[in-house]
């Protein structure tokens, strides 16, 4: 079946820092990859969507500028939280959606990330 | 946008009843729905996708059905096992931008 990775799992930064996560699909191509961010007891909160080789849509609220969004090919895209803040602390997860199904998305095991 | 409601109360059942979990939105009808279960610390698995067209799915034990009048989709577990216990949560078509709105999930306790 379809498998997504993410990698860190979890990782926990200095405040200040910058923390790249990356997503994966292991055995198919994603023409699009979506970010999500998840706050305890809440919903998937879409951040952006990325498409290969151009740039990311970002969702109303989110800064494009501190939450830094790269799809360098069919299987990799990158979220790099800049100068992470305590309240930048969640749960990322990303998935993707395979060439030819639009109404198709695989989740990844996300990332939680921790922010001191 | 699309408001979606599942009830945030955890649903407690006993092992092999059948689990009924709602999912209720306010906004414009979906061109499909889908159903996740979610473990703690994990990411999102896809169960069922239902479209606007179909009123029920079923896969091995589980059943999706989708009222397009009421704004309103069932998740049925029957034969409920222990190990069923998950959040659920259901996900609509965030109308025709090709993404997802999540609710925020029903927690579902099976016991032995």
């Amino acid at each position: 079946g379809a498998v997504v990775s993410q990698h860190p799992s979890r990782v926990i930064c200095k405040s200040g820092t910058s923390v790249k996560i990356e997503c994966r699909s292991l055995d198919f191509q994603a023409t699009t990859m979506f970010w999500y961010r998840q706050f305890p007891k809440q919903s998937l909160m879409l951040m952006a969507t990325s498409n290969e080789g151009s740039k990311a849509t970002y969702e109303q609220g989110v800064e494009k500028d501190k939450f830094l969004i790269n799809h360098a090919s069919l299987t990799l895209s990158t979220l790099t939280v800049t100068s992470a803040h305590p309240e930048d602390s969640s749960f990322y997860i990303c998935s993707a959606r395979p060439r030819g199904l639009p109404d198709t998305q695989y989740f990844g095991p996300g990332t939680r990330l921790t922010v001191l | 946008s699309q408001k979606i409601e599942q009830n945030s109360e955890a649903l407690n059942i006993q092992e092999g009843k059948t689990a009924t979990l709602t999912c209720n939105y306010t906004n414009y009808s979906p061109a499909y729905l889908q159903w996740y279960r979610q473990d703690p610390g994990r990411g999102p698995v896809f169960l069922l996708l239902i479209r606007e067209n179909e009123k029920e799915k079923r896969k091995e034990r589980l059943k999706v059905t989708f009222d397009t009048t009421l704004k309103q989709s069932l998740f049925h577990i029957t034969a409920s096992q222990p190990a069923d216990s998950a959040t659920y949560l259901c996900a609509l078509d965030s109308g025709g931008y090709s993404t997802l709105t999540f609710g925020k999930g029903t927690m579902l306790l099976v016991s032995p």
